[in-house]
């Protein structure tokens, strides 16, 4: 059972638009920032959006996120067959024993 | 360009200790600012953050895993180290040493295979 609540998937046909939600509470998202990573097949996750809404170098524009209280979502526009990949948000979390990191339980985006 | 790379056994029998060491290139662990953290994936489930050391060798475990778990420190080799005792079936996953920066993990090494198994 992961901290922050994704759904398990989501689809869309080239060109789409899609949202991916991720949903926490006032100890992680609601009081901190929140990342997202891109997993593809058989790879390591990379940083996809950091602090809400920020790119890392190199990653398209396509590619937008957002925060509002304990949530946030990540944005795909002009989907592309690259895409295709398992997406987790992250945050930090101010727990009893101490500030770490949660993860979403992650989302697999089909591209139809 | 930042490198991490994790190094030791792809096969620990049960009750045994799982050590791991990431061996960090292009930038000193004894630099500022940073969690040198290890995370693990179990197969075909999502990630899961085990812990992390600071560069003043103060560190953080998850709870669930706080009383078997260790995390090192080497400046001199530029490394740090994860052991994880009486390891377990459920213990196999894939494990990844990441560099956290506070706005998220910039670098990511590629992750090595654990087994637990006799």
């Amino acid at each position: 059972q992961s901290v922050l609540t994704q759904p398990p998937s989501a689809s869309g046909t080239p060109g789409q638009r899609v949202t991916i939600s991720c949903s926490g509470s006032s100890s992680n998202i609601g009081g901190n920032t929140v990342n997202w990573y891109q997993q593809l097949p058989g790879m390591a996750p990379t940083l996809l959006i950091y602090s809400n809404d920020q790119r890392p170098s190199g990653v398209p524009d396509r590619f937008s996120g957002s925060k509002s209280g304990t949530s946030a979502s990540l944005a795909i526009s002009g989907l592309q067959s690259e895409d295709e990949a398992n997406y987790y948000c992250a945050s930090w979390d101010d727990g009893l024993n101490g500030p770490s990191v949660v993860f979403g339980g992650g989302t697999k985006l089909t591209v139809l | 360009q930042v490198q991490l790379q994790e190094s030791g056994p792809g096969l620990v029998k049960p009750s045994q200790t799982l050590s791991l060491t990431c061996t960090v290139s292009g930038a000193s662990i004894s630099s500022g600012g940073y969690f040198w953290s290890w995370i693990r994936q179990h197969p075909g489930k999502g990630l899961e953050w085990i812990g992390y050391i600071y560069e003043s060798g103060d560190t953080y475990y998850s709870p669930s895993l706080k009383s078997r778990i260790s995390i090192s420190l080497d400046t001199s080799d530029n490394q740090f180290s994860l052991k994880l005792s009486s390891v377990t079936a459920a213990d196999t996953a894939v494990y990844y040493c990441a560099r956290e920066r506070g706005e998220g993990i910039d670098y990511w090494g590629q992750g090595t295979q654990v087994t637990v198994s006799s």
